[in-house]
Protein backbone atom coordinates (compact mmCIF):
# COMPACT_ATOMS: atom_id res chain seq x y z
CA UNK A 1 0.00 0.00 0.00
CA UNK A 2 1.07 3.88 -0.65
CA UNK A 3 2.27 4.89 2.90
CA UNK A 4 2.73 8.47 1.17
CA UNK A 5 -0.19 9.67 -1.65
CA UNK A 6 0.98 12.74 -3.46
CA UNK A 7 -0.85 15.18 -6.21
CA UNK A 8 -1.28 16.34 -8.52
CA UNK A 9 0.62 14.08 -10.71
CA UNK A 10 1.48 16.95 -12.74
CA UNK A 11 1.19 20.87 -12.51
CA UNK A 12 2.05 23.43 -15.39
CA UNK A 13 2.27 26.86 -13.79
CA UNK A 14 3.23 30.12 -15.64
CA UNK A 15 6.83 31.81 -14.96
CA UNK A 16 6.10 34.25 -11.58
CA UNK A 17 3.28 32.05 -10.05
CA UNK A 18 2.88 29.89 -7.18
CA UNK A 19 3.58 26.07 -7.32
CA UNK A 20 1.96 24.13 -4.60
CA UNK A 21 2.52 20.01 -4.38
CA UNK A 22 0.54 18.14 -1.63
CA UNK A 23 1.40 14.96 0.34
CA UNK A 24 -0.13 12.81 2.82
CA UNK A 25 0.74 10.31 5.15
CA UNK A 26 -0.43 7.12 6.96
CA UNK A 27 2.04 6.30 9.20
CA UNK A 28 2.24 8.38 12.29
CA UNK A 29 5.50 7.14 13.49
CA UNK A 30 7.01 9.43 10.30
CA UNK A 31 9.63 12.33 11.95
CA UNK A 32 11.42 13.04 8.79
CA UNK A 33 9.53 14.77 5.50
CA UNK A 34 12.34 15.65 3.02
CA UNK A 35 11.30 16.79 -0.79
CA UNK A 36 13.70 15.65 -3.88
CA UNK A 37 13.90 17.25 -7.08
CA UNK A 38 14.61 15.42 -9.78
CA UNK A 39 15.36 16.95 -13.73
CA UNK A 40 15.56 14.43 -16.74
CA UNK A 41 18.34 12.05 -17.38
CA UNK A 42 19.20 12.82 -13.43
CA UNK A 43 18.31 11.19 -9.84
CA UNK A 44 16.78 12.45 -6.81
CA UNK A 45 18.29 15.35 -5.27
CA UNK A 46 17.66 16.70 -1.98
CA UNK A 47 15.65 20.24 -2.30
CA UNK A 48 14.36 20.77 1.67
CA UNK A 49 13.15 18.96 4.41
CA UNK A 50 11.36 19.12 7.86
CA UNK A 51 10.75 17.64 11.29
CA UNK A 52 7.28 17.56 12.30
CA UNK A 53 8.16 19.69 15.41
CA UNK A 54 7.83 23.05 12.76
CA UNK A 55 4.98 23.82 10.53
CA UNK A 56 6.71 25.34 8.39
CA UNK A 57 10.55 25.64 6.53
CA UNK A 58 11.40 28.34 3.92
CA UNK A 59 14.81 27.88 1.94
CA UNK A 60 14.61 30.78 -0.95
CA UNK A 61 12.09 30.24 -2.88
CA UNK A 62 10.97 26.78 -1.49
CA UNK A 63 8.88 26.19 1.48
CA UNK A 64 7.41 23.39 3.08
CA UNK A 65 4.38 23.66 5.34
CA UNK A 66 3.85 21.05 7.59
CA UNK A 67 -0.09 19.73 9.37
CA UNK A 68 1.11 16.93 11.90
CA UNK A 69 -2.67 16.47 12.91
CA UNK A 70 -3.99 16.13 9.44
CA UNK A 71 -0.98 14.13 8.43
CA UNK A 72 -0.36 16.15 5.58
CA UNK A 73 3.01 18.43 4.02
CA UNK A 74 2.96 20.66 1.44
CA UNK A 75 5.79 21.87 -0.86
CA UNK A 76 5.15 25.86 -2.14
CA UNK A 77 7.86 27.00 -4.98
CA UNK A 78 7.14 30.74 -5.12
CA UNK A 79 7.98 33.06 -8.43
CA UNK A 80 8.49 29.66 -9.98
CA UNK A 81 11.04 29.90 -12.71
CA UNK A 82 11.38 27.73 -15.89
CA UNK A 83 14.65 25.93 -13.98
CA UNK A 84 12.43 24.40 -11.54
CA UNK A 85 10.51 22.50 -14.42
CA UNK A 86 11.25 18.96 -12.76
CA UNK A 87 9.82 15.58 -11.57
CA UNK A 88 9.67 16.43 -7.45
CA UNK A 89 8.92 13.78 -4.62
CA UNK A 90 7.69 14.04 -1.21
CA UNK A 91 9.23 11.22 1.59
CA UNK A 92 9.04 10.51 4.76
CA UNK A 93 11.04 8.49 7.21
CA UNK A 94 11.20 7.31 10.61
CA UNK A 95 14.47 8.40 12.59
CA UNK A 96 16.64 5.57 12.71
CA UNK A 97 15.28 3.04 10.71
CA UNK A 98 17.09 1.21 8.56
CA UNK A 99 14.41 1.43 5.60
CA UNK A 100 15.03 5.01 4.84
CA UNK A 101 12.75 6.92 2.84
CA UNK A 102 9.14 6.12 1.40
CA UNK A 103 8.52 8.08 -1.39
CA UNK A 104 5.52 9.83 -3.16
CA UNK A 105 4.17 8.98 -6.71
CA UNK A 106 6.19 12.14 -8.06
CA UNK A 107 4.82 15.21 -9.57
CA UNK A 108 5.87 16.80 -12.98
CA UNK A 109 6.28 20.21 -12.52
CA UNK A 110 6.19 22.42 -15.84
CA UNK A 111 7.08 26.22 -15.39
CA UNK A 112 5.66 27.83 -18.70
CA UNK A 113 8.24 30.75 -19.44
CA UNK B 1 34.10 14.98 -6.79
CA UNK B 2 31.86 13.33 -4.64
CA UNK B 3 29.48 11.02 -6.42
CA UNK B 4 27.63 7.46 -6.75
CA UNK B 5 27.96 6.12 -10.26
CA UNK B 6 26.03 3.87 -11.68
CA UNK B 7 26.83 0.90 -15.14
CA UNK B 8 25.73 1.20 -17.70
CA UNK B 9 23.41 3.93 -17.80
CA UNK B 10 20.68 2.37 -20.15
CA UNK B 11 20.57 -1.83 -21.09
CA UNK B 12 18.16 -3.59 -23.36
CA UNK B 13 18.41 -7.30 -22.54
CA UNK B 14 15.95 -10.72 -23.25
CA UNK B 15 14.10 -12.47 -20.48
CA UNK B 16 16.45 -14.50 -18.38
CA UNK B 17 19.65 -13.54 -19.21
CA UNK B 18 21.14 -12.70 -16.30
CA UNK B 19 22.80 -8.88 -15.61
CA UNK B 20 24.53 -6.78 -13.31
CA UNK B 21 24.18 -3.52 -12.53
CA UNK B 22 27.23 -1.92 -10.91
CA UNK B 23 27.02 0.92 -8.20
CA UNK B 24 29.97 2.41 -6.49
CA UNK B 25 30.66 5.39 -4.17
CA UNK B 26 33.90 7.24 -3.34
CA UNK B 27 32.19 8.97 -0.35
CA UNK B 28 33.21 6.26 2.13
CA UNK B 29 29.28 5.74 2.91
CA UNK B 30 28.31 2.76 5.05
CA UNK B 31 24.74 2.66 3.96
CA UNK B 32 23.69 1.95 0.07
CA UNK B 33 20.37 1.42 -1.32
CA UNK B 34 18.56 -0.02 -4.94
CA UNK B 35 15.16 1.66 -5.95
CA UNK B 36 13.28 1.18 -8.72
CA UNK B 37 11.06 4.15 -10.35
CA UNK B 38 7.97 3.37 -11.86
CA UNK B 39 5.51 5.99 -13.30
CA UNK B 40 2.75 6.87 -10.78
CA UNK B 41 4.65 4.65 -7.96
CA UNK B 42 7.71 6.94 -7.33
CA UNK B 43 10.62 5.17 -5.58
CA UNK B 44 10.10 2.04 -4.34
CA UNK B 45 12.98 0.53 -2.44
CA UNK B 46 14.13 -3.12 -3.34
CA UNK B 47 17.39 -4.02 -1.16
CA UNK B 48 19.38 -1.79 0.98
CA UNK B 49 23.14 -2.72 2.88
CA UNK B 50 24.04 -1.20 6.44
CA UNK B 51 27.30 -1.94 5.98
CA UNK B 52 29.85 -5.05 4.30
CA UNK B 53 28.00 -8.02 4.31
CA UNK B 54 24.61 -6.58 5.87
CA UNK B 55 22.09 -6.32 3.68
CA UNK B 56 18.32 -6.65 3.92
CA UNK B 57 15.36 -6.79 1.67
CA UNK B 58 13.04 -2.96 1.03
CA UNK B 59 9.49 -3.16 0.26
CA UNK B 60 9.93 -5.05 -3.58
CA UNK B 61 12.92 -7.33 -3.43
CA UNK B 62 11.36 -10.84 -5.43
CA UNK B 63 13.75 -10.94 -8.41
CA UNK B 64 16.26 -9.45 -7.74
CA UNK B 65 19.98 -10.56 -5.17
CA UNK B 66 22.39 -7.91 -4.03
CA UNK B 67 26.28 -7.74 -2.48
CA UNK B 68 27.99 -5.71 -0.31
CA UNK B 69 31.28 -7.34 -0.15
CA UNK B 70 32.98 -3.91 -0.53
CA UNK B 71 32.03 -0.60 1.52
CA UNK B 72 32.01 1.47 -2.04
CA UNK B 73 30.32 -1.03 -4.26
CA UNK B 74 26.06 -2.51 -4.37
CA UNK B 75 26.05 -4.38 -7.10
CA UNK B 76 22.10 -4.87 -8.31
CA UNK B 77 21.94 -8.50 -10.07
CA UNK B 78 18.60 -10.09 -11.91
CA UNK B 79 19.47 -13.17 -12.29
CA UNK B 80 16.25 -14.22 -14.44
CA UNK B 81 14.80 -10.82 -15.66
CA UNK B 82 11.34 -10.73 -16.74
CA UNK B 83 9.74 -7.75 -18.47
CA UNK B 84 8.39 -6.34 -15.04
CA UNK B 85 11.31 -5.64 -14.25
CA UNK B 86 11.76 -3.16 -17.16
CA UNK B 87 12.18 -0.21 -15.12
CA UNK B 88 14.46 2.78 -14.28
CA UNK B 89 16.67 1.86 -11.20
CA UNK B 90 18.52 4.06 -8.91
CA UNK B 91 21.60 3.82 -6.13
CA UNK B 92 22.17 6.00 -3.50
CA UNK B 93 24.24 5.98 -0.51
CA UNK B 94 23.90 7.77 2.91
CA UNK B 95 26.12 7.76 5.98
CA UNK B 96 23.92 5.73 8.00
CA UNK B 97 20.28 5.09 9.21
CA UNK B 98 17.63 7.73 8.31
CA UNK B 99 17.89 11.42 10.38
CA UNK B 100 17.58 14.93 9.62
CA UNK B 101 21.13 16.12 7.48
CA UNK B 102 21.94 12.23 6.69
CA UNK B 103 21.20 13.34 3.25
CA UNK B 104 20.44 10.38 0.77
CA UNK B 105 22.79 10.58 -2.16
CA UNK B 106 21.53 9.51 -6.09
CA UNK B 107 23.17 8.04 -8.56
CA UNK B 108 22.37 8.60 -12.41
CA UNK B 109 20.10 5.95 -13.03
CA UNK B 110 20.23 2.91 -15.08
CA UNK B 111 17.22 2.53 -17.47
CA UNK B 112 16.71 -1.52 -17.87
CA UNK B 113 14.07 -2.69 -20.91
CA UNK B 114 13.58 -6.61 -20.48
CA UNK B 115 12.10 -7.99 -23.68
Amino acid sequence: QQQVKQSPQSLIVQKGGISIINCAYENTAFDYFPWYQQFPGKGPALLIAIRPDVSEKKEGRFTISFNKSAKQFSLHIMDSQPGDSATYFCAASITGSARQLTFGSGTQLTVLP
Amino acid sequence: EAQVTQNPRYLITVTGKKLTVTCSQNMNHEYMSWYRQDPGLGLRQIYYSMNVEVTDKGDVPEGYKVSRKEKRNFPLILESPSPNQTSLYFCASSWGLARVGNEQFFGPGTRLTVL
